[in-house]
């Protein structure tokens, strides 16, 4: 019954290479995030998705890619990991009517990702 | 930089006390938004403020909002050690994103 849920929840690679982490909502809500907690615990949002379309895009490198294949996934791809992506990355989604948010957002679990 | 600043950073009580944090911004908002996230996990919503509401009540929880100050407030009362997490505000600008503050460290000391 998870609400939002990503896998997988650690990811532990070496430096240069590709990986990929999935977010899948069953809330039937109609917007998607993607927001990277530092060591610090500061949240800062990467990417936002209103029906598969995108709508953020938050000077993030090159590297990171979205996709939103349905309005129910939400899936970051990640290219030549460096050191710096080291940190939490989130999923989260909202059911928005227009540009503001019925209810806050709900969070999916996290995905720690540790680059060596 | 749009992002609020809660305060205290960190906040150690004895159980059975009330808890406040607070939570500042530097622009008008939409709403503003409260989440806990306990240690290794997700973060989980609490409340939702509109700029036209001052306070809002989710069983112990208690939000306030001054739009005139740019301030906000969440009282747990009577603590309990399951509310060891850090707590969130978040700012929603109407700009289709939602700005997270800096966080507070609340630890009840059972």
């Amino acid at each position: 019954d998870t609400a939002v849920s990503q896998t997988p929840k650690y990811l532990v690679t070496q430096m240069g290479n590709d990986k990929s982490i999935k977010c899948e909502q069953n809330l039937g809500h109609d917007t998607m995030y993607w927001y990277k907690q530092d060591s610090k615990k500061f949240l800062k949002i990467m990417f936002s998705y209103n029906n598969k379309e995108l709508i953020i895009n938050e000077t993030v490198p090159n590297r990171f890619s979205p996709k939103s294949p349905d309005k129910a996934h939400l899936n970051l791809h990640i290219n030549s990991l460096e050191l710096g992506d080291s940190a939490v990355y989130f999923c989260a989604s909202s059911q928005r009517f227009g540009a503001l948010p019925i209810y806050g957002y709900t969070f999916g679990s996290g995905t720690r990702l540790t680059v060596v | 930089s749009q992002q609020g600043e809660e305060d205290p950073q960190a906040l150690s009580i004895q159980e059975g006390e009330n808890a406040t944090m607070n939570c500042s911004y530097k622009t008008s908002i939409n709403n503003l938004q409260w989440y806990r996230q306990n240690s290794g996990r997700g973060l989980v919503h609490l409340i939702l403020i509109r700029s036209n509401e001052r306070e809002k009540h989710s069983g112990r929880l208690r939000v306030t909002l001054d739009t005139s100050k740019k301030s906000s407030s969440l009282l747990i009362t009577a603590s309990r050690a399951a509310d060891t997490a850090s707590y969130f505000c978040a700012t929603d600008f109407g700009n289709e994103k939602l700005t997270f503050g800096t966080g507070t460290r609340l630890t009840i000391i059972p």
